[in-house]
């Protein structure tokens, strides 16, 4: 099946500080990554649709200069949180539709804890 | 908007069978799938239905009514591993996904 792989898998930096996050297609072209966040024992929240060669789409309430996508190419979009705060701690979840009905690939997640 | 329902907890014994259902309202709607979540793990794909009607998977079966806008998961022959939340997820036309609240399964032994 397809994979999707996302680097680091945790993370603990400085509030106040950026941190990138890597989502790869390991076999298989994506041309829309899609980010979510969840939170301990909740749903996942769709963030953005990020599209390669152009720009990211945005859920209503998720800010874009706070949450920098870049999707690169066809097997890497990156997220970067910017000046992370405590409140931005969170599992962040990238997945990839590979092409076949709506069936999507999820990235293990990054579990980013800002102190 | 979007709106997905599903029960909070189930829980069920080993080797029983279990149906979690699934209600939504959605301003579009390209199907319904469901994907299993361990706790700290990413979620795995179970199944999808765009169309009515049942869709088998093995022990998973997932069911579809778009007249009710109303699906199911059914687990049968219960495992332990299969303790679990599971979510369904309403997909949109740029194929995003729209998370139900998810159902945290515990089986019993």
């Amino acid at each position: 099946g397809a994979v999707v792989s996302q680097h680091p898998s945790r993370v603990i930096c400085k509030s106040g500080t950026s941190v990138k996050i890597e989502c790869r297609s390991l076999d298989f072209q994506a041309t829309t990554m899609f980010w979510y966040r969840q939170f301990p024992k909740q749903s996942l929240m769709l963030m953005a649709t990020s599209n390669e060669g152009s720009k990211a789409t945005y859920e209503q309430g998720v800010e874009k200069d706070k949450f920098l996508i870049n999707h690169a190419s066809l097997t890497l979009s990156t997220l970067t949180v910017t000046s992370a705060h405590p409140e931005d701690s969170s599992f962040y979840i990238c997945s990839a539709n590979s092409g076949r009905k709506d069936e999507q690939y999820f990235g293990p997640g990054t579990r980013l804890t800002v102190t | 908007g979007q709106s997905l329902e599903q029960p909070s907890e189930v829980t069920a014994v080993e080797g029983a069978i279990v149906q979690i259902n699934c209600t939504y309202q959605t301003s579009g709607f390209y199907g319904l799938s469901w994907y299993q979540q361990h706790d700290g793990g990413a979620p795995t794909f179970l199944s999808y239905n765009a169309l009515d009607g049942l869709e088998e998977t093995g022990r998973f079966s997932s069911f579809l009514s778009r007249s009710d806008s109303y699906g199911y998961l059914l687990l049968q022959e219960l495992q332990m591993k299969d303790s679990a939340s599971y979510f369904c997820a309403v997909g949109r036309v740029a194929r995003q996904l729209t998370f139900g609240s998810g159902t945290q399964l515990t089986v019993l032994p």
